[in-house]
């Protein structure tokens, strides 16, 4: 059971470029999210989705965009990478139910914006 | 809107010994769910323990428990008999019970970096 798969693990961007961070998860959940983080503070949230279709903005959404088109992946797009988008981006899915209070969370993927 | 904060940068704690992390939290529901999340390393998101606000008894989970004081809004994590593969960074996170805009969503404090000293 692979769980919550980030690709790619790590990328370096210059400054203006694109990139698309593909998340995965074989569990069925119906919610995903994105967070980043950075040093000195805790996980924010990017955008999330509660199904197939939708998505929604969270936190610090500006300079990012989503999409899930099938239910198992949740891809967060940088359409022109700036230096302060660099940091750790972990994506995290769930399901709603009795004993739906646990969130399970990818390994991360660095991104460096230079 | 809901708010954790954990006091602590860093702590450090000889190995078998006991150590306590605080996280306080500010919100206005009445029921909510609190989770411990250890990041070591490799930067994966571990879940360590979790904690139903409308229980009143005390999470354990082997050799981390909570004291959790909901009066006063405080999520203390323990860890007894340290060991080396304890050190990473520790997050306190809030989560709503209500689906907030469709979604439950987590809100992380700064984190704890714990060291253990052998």
């Amino acid at each position: 059971n692979a769980g919550v798969t980030q690709t790619p693990k790590f990328r370096v961007l210059k400054t203006g470029q694109s990139m698309t961070l593909l998340c995965a998860q074989d569990m069925n959940h119906e919610y995903m999210y994105w967070y980043r983080q950075d040093p000195g503070m805790g996980l924010r949230l990017i955008h999330y989705s509660v199904g197939e279709g939708t998505t929604a903005k969270g936190e610090v959404p500006d300079g990012y965009n989503v999409s899930r088109l099938k239910k198992q992946n949740f891809l967060l797009g940088l359409e022109s990478a700036a230096p302060s988008q660099t940091s750790v981006y972990f994506c995290a899915s769930s399901y709603v139910g009795i004993s739906g209070n646990t969130i399970y969370f990818g390994e991360g993927s660095w991104l460096t914006v230079v | 809107a809901q708010t954790v904060t954990q006091s602590q940068p860093e702590m450090s704690v000889q190995e078998a010994e006991t150590v306590t992390l605080s996280c306080t939290y500010d919100t206005s529901e009445s029921d909510y769910y609190l989770f411990w999340y250890k990041q070591p390393p490799s930067r994966q998101m571990i879940l360590v323990i979790r904690q139903e606000a409308y229980k009143q008894q005390n999470a354990t989970e082997n050799r981390f428990s909570v004291n959790f004081q909901k009066a006063a809004k405080s999520f203390s994590l323990k860890i007894s008999d340290s060991q080396l593969g304890d050190a990473a960074m520790y997050f306190c996170a809030y989560r709503s019970v209500l689906l907030i805009q469709g979604a439950q969503k987590l809100v992380f404090g700064q984190g704890t970096r714990l060291t253990i000293n052998p």
